[in-house]
């Protein structure tokens, strides 16, 4: 049961568009389409942002988009906001083991 | 307005019990799976376990097997996670999270939808 792989940071100014990549395996990422992304704020609970890799649940802004290509899955978030500074992680359930994966998280600083 | 409430955190030492709960309200709480996650101090978020709406399917972390375990009160709306064995490893905010909606098959762990605020689990002597 080893965790997701993702950048410990990434960074973008106001406007731009910045993509958090989150590598698994042929046996989560890659072989199935559970793939999700939460936004964490500091001392908050998690959000959930995007599920079965590119659904945005209701009220999540279509600023935030996700993908995946083969073993990697991928969250975009375009025309950053001051408010989007969070933590994101990903995660992958396998129907395989029936396991939750998360990845390790990525700290986005908006510049 | 869906509403998860963790209880039950506290400080135990090694080797001590202690049992979580999670009140549920502002959906139909069997029709869907709950699941437990934890985030170590600084750390980032891991799965623990999870539960279907009728108890059927249950899964946890290779760490937490056997130590831990995951019920559900259908008529109280109430989730929880007995911890036995505590371990400083253990030590972590815990959330409930409700998973997807379970009508026949179900993937429990498929996504997290609602969380609660969480609830701190500090193992220390």
């Amino acid at each position: 049961q080893s965790a997701l792989t993702q950048p410990a940071s990434v960074s973008g100014s106001p406007g731009q568009s910045i993509t958090i990549s989150c590598t698994g395996t042929s046996s989560d990422v890659g072989g199935y389409t559970y793939v999700s992304w939460y936004q964490q704020h500091p001392g908050k609970a998690p959000k959930l942002m995007i599920f079965d890799v590119s659904i945005r649940p209701s009220g999540i802004s279509n600023r935030f988009s996700g993908s995946k290509s083969d073993n990697t899955a991928s969250l975009t978030i375009s025309g950053l906001q001051a408010e989007d500074e969070a933590d994101y992680y990903c995660s992958s359930y396998t129907r395989r083991s029936r396991v939750v994966l998360f990845g390790g998280g990525t700290k986005l600083t908006v510049l | 307005e869906v509403q998860l409430v963790e209880s039950g955190g506290g400080l135990v030492k090694p080797g001590g019990s202690l049992r979580l709960s999670c009140a549920a309200s502002g959906f139909t709480f069997s029709s869907y799976s709950m699941n437990w996650v934890r985030q170590a101090p600084g750390k980032g978020l891991e799965w623990v376990s999870y539960i279907s709406g009728r108890s059927s399917y249950i899964n946890y972390v290779d760490s937490v097997t056997g130590r831990f375990t995951i019920s559900r009160d259908n008529a109280k709306n109430s989730l929880y996670l007995q911890m036995d064995s505590l371990r400083a490893e253990d030590t972590a905010v815990y959330y409930c999270a409700r998973g997807p909606y379970c009508g026949g098959d179900c993937d429990p762990g498929r996504y997290l939808d609602y969380w609660g605020q969480g609830t701190l689990v500090t193992v220390s002597s």
